[in-house]
């Protein structure tokens, strides 16, 4: 699987939009970006993930650049609860396990 | 559904001791995995199994055995416990499908002194 890289960590202003960018310059064409976060030392939490399309649900988008090699997480109104650690993690579809990586600290601030 | 349920939460050994993680999924789930965490860091694959009677060895499988008799359980076994094995261990499961998304318990905060 595909290695990714992301910042260390980042601030968000409370009910602004949150943009966690993840870079996967090695992905393969069939590797599907995923995104989970861990609140607290609890079990990591599925987010979303996509292939090539954008991709949208109730917690969060999913944008993907046309070549694949980079992505990002967008939480379009963060609240306090988001603050958490971000993992972006490339899996194809024949990968039995998740690849973790470090993650993103993401300090939501009143 | 209660998902994914790892017992117990929180445990204490003395070096030597052996002792059994427990992780049960009620989704029938084919794949179930074990994870550690240092603080810090993110997680790391011990273990992993693609349905009952497989496993196989993930990233850090040293000092840890697993077995998977039926669908729904996967234990993880310490066979002498060591402070380097000193963790938060998560256990995960995901069905088949490709892809699905994998659900995590809520961990095991292990210490060995």
């Amino acid at each position: 699987d595909a290695k990714t890289t992301q910042p260390t960590s980042m601030d968000c202003a409370e009910g602004r939009a949150a943009n966690l960018p993840c870079n996967h310059s090695t992905i393969s064409g069939n590797e599907y970006v995923y995104w989970y976060r861990q609140i607290h030392s609890q079990g990591p939490q599925y987010i979303i993930h996509g292939l090539k399309n954008n991709e949208t649900n109730e917690m969060a988008s999913l944008i993907i650049t046309e070549d694949r090699k980079s992505s990002t997480l967008i939480l379009p109104h963060a609240t306090l609860r988001d603050t958490a650690v971000y993992y972006c993690i490339v899996r194809s579809n024949a990968g039995n396990m998740l690849t973790f990586g470090g993650g993103t600290r993401l300090m939501v601030k009143p | 559904n209660a998902g994914v349920t790892q017992t117990p939460k929180f445990q204490v050994l003395k070096t030597g001791q052996s002792m059994t993680l427990q992780c049960a999924q009620d989704m029938n789930h084919e794949y179930m995995s074990w994870y550690r965490q240092d603080p810090g860091m993110g997680l790391r694959l011990i273990h992993y199994s693609v349905g009952a009677g497989i496993t196989d060895q993930g990233e850090v499988p040293n000092g840890y055995n697993v077995s998977r008799s039926t669908t729904e359980d996967f234990p993880l076994r310490l066979l002498s416990a060591a402070p380097s094995q000193t963790s938060v261990y998560f256990c995960a499961s995901r069905p088949r499908e490709a892809n699905t998304e994998a659900f995590f318990g809520q961990g095991t905060r292990l210490t060995v002194v």
